[in-house]
């Protein structure tokens, strides 16, 4: 079945290293493809976002990497701060669901001081 | 900017009582809105969307609604609340129709236990 995997429930890094969040999909029709940060009893908040025509798309210490052949998306902090600490989501979407998001179960980010 | 307010924050009701979620969305007209749930330590679940002024989709058979009376509100219901609805509850909001790959944008949630 379709699915969002993510590797890694959870992952823990030094304050100042660099965090890396790896997300795997199944479908390779999906085109589009979202990073959320949601933090201890918050609504998720957008992170980045990147269409399957590209294979990296960087943000503000942020990085997405696509990887289409492998059906592998990444998420890449710089210098992770405490303040990164959360769980992070992978959705994924494509014109075949009615775009609707398929969510991941989250990876959890501790960032130790 | 847009904004997005959902409440109450937390709710406990009694298992058979009645249920409502409100969510309004600020700063933007024609909104697509959606109704997620989200047990503890998992993923999201899609329960509703709209795209419209009365246009629901329900995502999954359960003992909720979702009704959209105006634009930019949306209201999560049910008559009799069972011990498997508790959970976290979010409201999301768009701007483009979900036939178009598009970012959607949470609320703060609502935390509901049913005792």
């Amino acid at each position: 079945g379709e699915s969002v995997g993510l590797h890694l429930p959870t992952l823990s890094v030094q304050e100042g290293d660099n965090s890396i969040i790896n997300c795997a999909y199944s479908n390779s029709a999906s085109d589009y493809f979202i990073w959320y940060k949601q933090e201890s009893g918050k609504g998720p908040q957008f992170i980045i976002d990147i269409r399957s025509n590209m294979d990296k798309r960087q943000g503000q210490r942020v990085t997405v990497l696509l990887n289409k052949t492998v059906k592998h998306l990444s998420l890449q902090i710089a210098a992770t701060q405490p303040g990164d600490s959360a769980v992070y989501f992978c959705a994924e979407t494509y014109a075949g669901n009615n775009r609707k998001l398929i969510w991941g179960l989250g990876t959890s980010l501790a960032v130790n001081p | 900017s847009q904004t997005i307010h959902q409440w109450p924050a937390t709710l406990v009701q009694p298992v058979g009582s009645p249920l409502s979620l409100e969510c309004t969305v600020e700063g933007t007209s024609n909104p697509n809105l959606y109704w997620y749930r989200q047990a503890a330590g998992r993923g999201l679940q899609l329960l509703f969307y709209s795209v419209g002024i009365g246009q629901i989709s329900s995502e999954v058979p359960q003992n909720l609604s979702a009704s959209r009376p105006q634009d930019r509100q949306f209201i999560l219901s049910s008559k009799k609340l069972l011990l498997s609805d508790s959970g976290f509850y979010l409201c999301a909001w768009s701007v483009l129709p979900p036939l178009s790959g598009n970012t959607i944008y949470f609320g703060e949630g609502s935390w509901l236990t049913v005792v």
